[in-house]
């Protein structure tokens, strides 16, 4: 059964730092694009990073320079290292794998992992 | 970035009823169009792509269609499973992705 699972969400504060991991299962990792997507109550489902079969990476402007996706297909894992958190970054975020040959389509999806910046 | 706009955000239907839902985009986006399925406490569920492509394993009562920047997803005859939410997303600008703001699918 292919199956994605995110830890590492939590309560953090402005400012903070926090490391998303997704574990992969059931499929080759090393073969597929990985994303995060994260869902607001406010903003609904937004894309958040893209990490790439030959480890390119591309970001959504709220993130880049403060977010980094990084894998290690050896462990087939994915990261999301999060610096300089603020409240708007508050979300449920999901691991999603890339099934598109010509454009990208998510599927499966983690469970999510839930991340709160607050004071 | 290419918004997409969602109509409507919410409807109520009885079980057996045909549904629609429609999705717009803000500039033309071909057919790189995806539909998604989400419960309460859930992760999104991938039912159509590429516009009109029926995902694997999917109910053939989910239909998609269109092209441009107007689509449509249609459920034939209403299942109680198929209470959720439903959320379209284009990907012809990628690898800026960008979703609908949803459609709450509610029992009348």
């Amino acid at each position: 059964e292919v199956q994605l699972v995110e830890s590492g969400g939590g309560l953090v504060q402005p400012g903070g730092s926090l490391r998303l991991s997704c574990a992969a299962s059931g499929f080759t990792f090393s073969n597929y694009d990985m994303h995060w997507v994260r869902q607001t109550t406010g903003k609904g489902l937004e894309w958040v990073s893209v990490i790439g079969t030959a480890g390119d990476t591309y970001y959504s402007g709220s993130v880049k320079g403060r977010f980094t996706i990084s894998r290690e297909n050896a462990k087939n894992s994915l990261y999301l290292q999060m610096n300089s958190l603020r409240a708007e970054d508050t979300a449920v975020y999901f691991c999603a794998r890339d099934v598109g040959t010509v454009t990208n389509r998510f599927d499966p999806w983690g469970q999510g992992t839930l991340v709160t910046v607050s004071s | 970035d290419i918004q997409m706009t969602q109509s409507p955000s919410s409807l109520s239907a009885s079980i057996g009823d045909r549904v629609t839902i429609t999705c717009r985009a803000s500039q033309s986006i071909s057919t790189y169009l995806q539909w998604y399925q989400q419960k309460p406490g859930k992760a999104p569920k991938l039912l159509i792509y590429d516009a009109s492509s029926l995902q694997s394993g999917v109910p053939s009562r989910f239909t998609g269609s269109g092209s441009g920047t107007d689509f449509t997803l249609t459920i034939s005859s209403l299942q109680p499973e198929d209470f959720a939410t439903y959320y379209c997303q284009q990907s012809y600008s990628t690898p800026e992705l960008t979703f609908g703001g949803g459609t709450k699918v509610e029992i009348k």
